[in-house]
């Protein structure tokens, strides 16, 4: 299986501070169709389910305020936030769906 | 509005087997190319996906549980089921389902991402 590992695991940000999290692959998440890669990124807040904010590398799901943003490479994936809300405080985890079985990173703290 | 809402028992003991249910509403599973998965998290940990049903009745499973999980769906009730069997404390986290497409588009491809899940229910395996 695909194997996902995030950095930091935890990252104390101020507010209007950016903050940036890190995501690598075990190996490459660009499919052979589209060229696309299949990576996403999930907010869990305190005592809530996950909830998508980045799919396909660097589209921002619906409603996800344009402070968050997704890029990176093939096996190399970034989650950056412009400048860090109140509300941003959570767990982030990235997660690969180019495969089954759909692996997710350990998560990053931000607090 | 598509919403997810988990049902099940709190606590079961080890050995014996787990049926949670998911039942959900604002779309059908009956249209092509809707999903619908379950995960786990356990307490402290990132979240697990374990097994996902689509409309046209394929099922994947996490090959690490694979001989312990079947998934099934009811969609005249909007239900999807999720058994697991021979339990045991390693199996104590919350269960979410959530839904995911196969739709297609070419500027971001295959929208099978995790939108939304449901509000999970947290399941203890008793020893």
């Amino acid at each position: 299986e695909i194997v996902m590992t995030q950095t930091p695991r935890s990252l104390p940000v101020s507010p209007g501070e950016p903050a940036s999290v890190s995501c690598t692959s075990s190996q490459s998440l660009r499919d052979s169709d589209g060229g696309h890669i299949y990576v996403d990124w999930y907010l869990q807040r305190p005592g809530e389910s996950p909830q998508v904010l980045i799919y396909s590398l660097s589209h921002r799901a619906s409603g996800v305020p344009d402070r968050f943003s997704g890029g990176g490479s093939v096996t190399e994936f970034t989650l950056k936030i412009s400048r860090v809300a109140a509300e941003d405080v959570g767990l982030y985890y990235c997660m690969q769906r180019l495969e089954y079985p759909y692996t997710f990173g350990q998560g990053t703290k931000l607090e | 509005q598509v919403t997810l809402r988990e049902t099940g028992p709190a606590l079961v003991k080890t050995t014996q087997t787990l049926t949670v249910t998911c039942t959900f509403s604002g779309f059908s599973l009956s249209s092509a190319g809707m999903c619908v998965s379950w995960l786990r998290q356990s307490p402290g940990k990132a979240p697990e996906w374990l097994a996902l049903i689509d409309w046209d009745g394929d099922k994947y499973y996490s090959p690490s549980l694979e001989t312990r999980l079947t998934i099934s769906k009811d969609p005249s009730k909007n239900q999807v089921l999720l058994t697991v069997t021979n339990v045991d404390p390693m199996d104590t986290a919350t269960y979410y389902c959530a839904r995911s497409s196969t739709e297609y588009k070419s500027v971001s491809g295959y929208q099978n991402y995790f939108d939304p899940w449901g509000q999970g229910i947290l399941v203890t395996v008793s020893p």
